[in-house]
């Protein structure tokens, strides 16, 4: 799995929209970005994942950058519930295995 | 995506015991992979597991120290043997989603060894 860099921390006011970057400069061809986060006390949760293209769920939009180098999750509208811990991910779709680093510590402030 | 129910949910052990950890997933998969996590810290492959062979370790991690089952592909289990105060940590287990979709993970086993 490539390197993963994220911020340790960041806030967001409640309502408002969580942009949470993610460099992974020397991600290879066939590495997805994926996102994870993980509520206090709970297993992580999948969010969402992408290759190369801007991708949209129900919870977050993800985007990707042109070169792949960087992405950044946005919550649209961030809730108090929505503070945990994100995890920025780089996988190959066969390697079966996840490599998770520190994460950035996403605190909503009501 | 598939459920997992991960058993117990906490406990503390005396250092020198054993504690066995169940994973039980409500469909087949063909991996089912068991993580650690240290206090503070993040998360932590320890092994592999597929039905009818044996687990793959990462480094770091060995058989007679937490030792694996595989009996079916719905279940496994994950012991942690002779346990000191450092392995008080929480332990996950977890499964790959269909085709490249996402990996879900299991509410965890909270261990403290005293």
């Amino acid at each position: 799995d490539a390197k993963t860099t994220q911020p340790p921390s960041m806030d967001c006011a409640e309502g408002r929209a969580a942009n949470l970057p993610c460099n992974h400069s020397t991600i290879s061809g066939n590495e997805y970005v994926y996102w994870y986060r993980q509520i206090h006390s709970q297993g992580p949760q999948y969010i969402i994942h992408g290759l190369k293209n801007n991708e949209t769920n129900e919870m977050a939009s993800l985007i990707i950058t042109e070169d792949r180098k960087s992405s950044t999750l946005i919550l649209p509208h961030a809730t108090l519930r929505d503070t945990a811990v994100y995890y920025c991910i780089a996988s190959g779709a066969g390697s079966y295995q996840l490599t998770f680093g520190k994460g950035t510590k996403l605190s909503v402030i009501p | 995506s598939a459920v997992i129910s991960q058993k117990p949910s906490r406990d503390i052990c005396q250092r020198g015991t054993s504690l066995t950890i169940q994973c039980q997933v409500d469909s087949q998969v063909t991996m089912m992979f068991w993580y650690r996590q240290q206090p503070g810290q993040s998360l932590t492959l320890i092994a592999t597991a597929n039905q009818g062979s044996e687990a793959t370790y990462e480094s770091g991690f060995v058989i007679d120290k937490f030792p694996i089952s595989r009996p079916n592909l719905t279940f496994s289990t994950l012991t942690v043997s002779n346990m000191s105060p450092e392995d008080s940590s929480i332990y996950l287990c977890s499964v790959a989603g269909q085709g490249i979709g996402g990996y879900t993970f299991g509410s965890g086993t909270r261990l403290t060894v005293v």
